[in-house]
């Protein structure tokens, strides 16, 4: 039972855009939400959080929409920087499953 | 560096090798991590150790075999592994074990089992 699920394997925005990418949870009994970025060759690193308290925390260029009658939340990049291509994962909290990161975004962002 | 320094980066062995890869972090983290990355499948959650104790084992089998020394190394010991084990295993950290922490990631070692 995949809990964290990211939808979208891929993503192209052109430099200055706006990135958004989605994922989605079945488990209710989350109460925080994590982003993590990760290049390749290296391990995922922390981006933004959220908890289920609230519908949005933002960070510089980054904020996190959280919708929980949907079970929906996503992160928005803008403006989009070529720096920001790499993969995306979202992460559910309050259950240590197996699978509790979806399967990530490759986000490709276009100068 | 994230802090979490994993060792070796990359590493090919046969079926029958007995191998370990190596994890370390001084962040002064409680709780490490290992979790396994195959091509298009999602990060997944092999063993959790808090204060060196383990206290998650997602039915990993038995040819992965965990150990923490102490709260800053955890090892990972691999013996008569398939050619599906191959991936990239990552460790992480945190202050905490409950996943309200966000994570310290290690590099990852990068496994081909031939």
């Amino acid at each position: 039972d995949q809990q964290v699920k990211q939808n979208s394997p891929s993503l192209s925005v052109q430099e200055g855009r706006i990135s958004i990418l989605n994922c989605d949870y079945t488990n209710s009994m989350f109460d925080y939400f994590l982003w993590y970025k990760k290049y390749p060759a290296e391990g995922p690193t922390f981006l933004i959080s959220i908890s289920s308290i609230k519908d949005k925390n933002e960070d510089g260029r980054f904020t996190v929409f959280l919708n929980k009658s949907a079970k929906h939340l996503s992160l928005h990049i803008v403006p989009s920087q070529p720096g920001d291509s790499a993969v995306y994962f979202c992460k559910g909290s309050g259950n240590t499953g197996k699978l509790i990161f979806g399967q990530g975004t490759t986000l490709q962002v276009k100068p | 560096e994230t802090g979490v320094t994993q060792t070796p980066r990359h590493l090919v062995m046969g079926m029958t090798n007995k191998k370990s890869l190596k994890c370390e972090q001084h962040l002064g983290h409680n709780a490490m991590y290992w979790y396994k990355q195959s091509a298009k499948k999602p990060l997944e959650l092999m063993f959790v150790y808090n204060f060196k104790e383990q206290t998650e084992n997602n039915s990993v089998p038995s040819r992965f075999s965990p150990e923490c020394p102490n709260s800053s190394h955890l090892f990972l010991h691999l013996h008569t592994l398939q050619p599906e084990d191959s991936a990239l295993y990552l460790c992480a950290s945190s202050q905490g074990d409950g996943d309200n922490y966000g994570y310290t990631f290690g590099s990852g070692t990068r496994l081909t089992v031939v």
